[in-house]
């Protein structure tokens, strides 16, 4: 079975800290995802990489830079946390198979509150 | 990009009434439409999905159909109880683009005892 693991549940940080937010999968997935869930918003998706130190730019990077160094940890960064970044994170992975879809797999999210 | 819609964003039944939510999406090249249940406070968890070449799927009382013609897709519920109350999203996925899914707003269940 799939196991996503962010490594908090919940978080405060304050307006203008650098705030880490980590995640780690244990399927030697190539691809992995963070995404900002609001309520009435579904979920956005914020960045994404296809493989150790790449990064694409989902619909919503303002504010926000990832990294990813090893295959298993992806690491999304807020550079200068503002509150209009309180929302609820959420991690997935899922493995690269160019002709078949694959579904994701979510960790249990990440409650960022910025004071 | 794709833009994916879904509607209603609210739905109440009573237990034991079927619920059906829908979806639509614009770009033709999609080719993958996962459905995800997330009860309060857990993660998104698939719980069914549909491919392109495939018009319906089952898994006991769940049931998603796909129109392409359309660009429409739907998930069906039957029987449904109190443990079916949940969001649900909707995706889709465009065909060799590294599985990026594009989600729905998510459509909020209440299925009353």
């Amino acid at each position: 079975d799939v196991k996503v693991t962010q490594s908090s549940r919940y978080l405060v940080k304050r307006t203008g800290e650098k705030v880490f937010l980590e995640c780690v999968q244990d399927m030697d997935h190539e691809n992995m995802f963070w995404y900002r869930q609001d309520p009435g918003l579904g979920l956005r998706l914020i960045y994404f990489s296809y493989d150790v130190k790449m990064k694409e730019k989902g619909d919503i990077p303002e504010g926000y830079s990832v990294s990813r160094e090893k295959k298993e940890r992806f690491s999304l960064i807020l550079e200068s946390a503002s509150t209009n970044q309180t929302s609820m994170y959420l991690c997935a992975s899922t493995s690269l198979r160019i002709s078949i879809n694959q579904p994701q797999h979510f960790g249990d999210g990440t409650r960022l509150s910025i004071l | 990009g794709e833009n994916v819609e879904q509607h209603p964003s609210t739905l109440s039944v009573q237990e034991g009434d079927s619920a059906v939510i829908k979806c639509t999406y614009s770009d033709s090249a999609s080719n993958y439409f996962p459905w995800y249940k997330q009860e309060l406070g857990k993660r998104p968890q698939l719980i069914i999905d549909i491919r392109s070449n495939v018009g319906e799927k089952k898994d006991q009382r769940i049931a998603v159909t796909l129109n392409k013609t359309a660009k429409h897709f739907s998930l069906h519920i039957t029987e449904t109880q109190p443990e079916d109350s949940a969001v649900y999203f909707c995706a889709a996925s465009i065909k060799n683009t590294g599985n990026q899914f594009y989600f729905g707003t998510g459509t909020s269940l209440t299925v009353i005892p």
